[in-house]
């Protein structure tokens, strides 16, 4: 069983402020890791997947590393806006069949 | 942009009854998914189809689940016989190549209530 954990699992930032949150992730066997936005009544969607140690991805105010030696992958946000308000979820292929196994996500609000 | 569509956004069911949940995947993506979650717990994998059969399937996905793509562009999930704790949103998704290397899109969800 692949044990993929998110913290904290819930975050209010004041708008304008910059945050980040952490997915921890065994390191044996890191193949690829996931990260998604999940807004109410929506859709969760893609924002990256990360393949490298050491990698940075970036998309707008959003970036994200990964370290797989130690476990462990931060999303930023910087100058956050009400419309970042969601959950944040991480996801990795493996834990005994195909498909993803995702954490429990970081739920965040962005507060006016 | 193209995108996920899912149909119904909500059923209600008895304990007992068949269920069909209906997806549209994104029309040359290749690899099909299913996952749900249970209310405050963790987005599962239930099963993977592509080339027109189930790819791989998770411990949760028992003889009470089936999937069909009949049609080559709707992609069903079949629940013979509901029971209480099938209770959850059911995602359909769908991706280019193998979800390892590709972004899952997602559709917007069934939520399926067993009463």
């Amino acid at each position: 069983i692949l044990n993929v954990e998110q913290s904290p699992q819930s975050l209010h930032v004041q708008e304008g402020d910059s945050t980040n949150f952490t997915c921890s992730f065994p390191s044996s066997n890191f193949y690829a890791l996931h990260w998604y936005r999940w807004e109410t009544a929506k859709s969760p969607e893609a924002l990256f997947v990360m393949t490298l140690n050491g990698d940075e991805k970036k998309k707008g105010r959003i970036s994200a590393t990964l370290n797989t030696k130690e476990g462990y992958s931060y999303l930023y946000i910087k100058g956050s806006q009400p419309e970042d308000s969601a959950t944040y979820l991480c996801a990795l292929p493996g834990g005994g069949a195909d498909g993803l196994t995702f954490g429990k996500g970081t739920h965040l609000i962005i507060q006016p | 942009e193209p995108e996920v569509t899912q149909t119904p956004s909500h059923q209600v069911t008895q304990m007992g009854q068949e269920v069909i949940l209906r997806c549209v995947p994104i029309s040359n993506h290749l690899y099909f998914y299913w996952y749900r979650q249970i209310l405050g717990q963790k987005v599962e994998f239930l099963v993977s189809f592509y080339n027109n059969e189930i790819s791989e399937k998770s411990e949760i996905f028992d003889d009470q689940f089936s999937v069909e793509r009949p049609d080559g562009s709707n992609f069903t999930l079949k629940i013979r016989s509901t029971k209480l704790e099938d209770s959850a949103m059911y995602f359909c998704a769908s991706s280019v190549i193998k979800d390892r290397d590709s972004p899952l899109h997602f559709g917007n969800g069934t939520r399926l209530t067993v009463t």
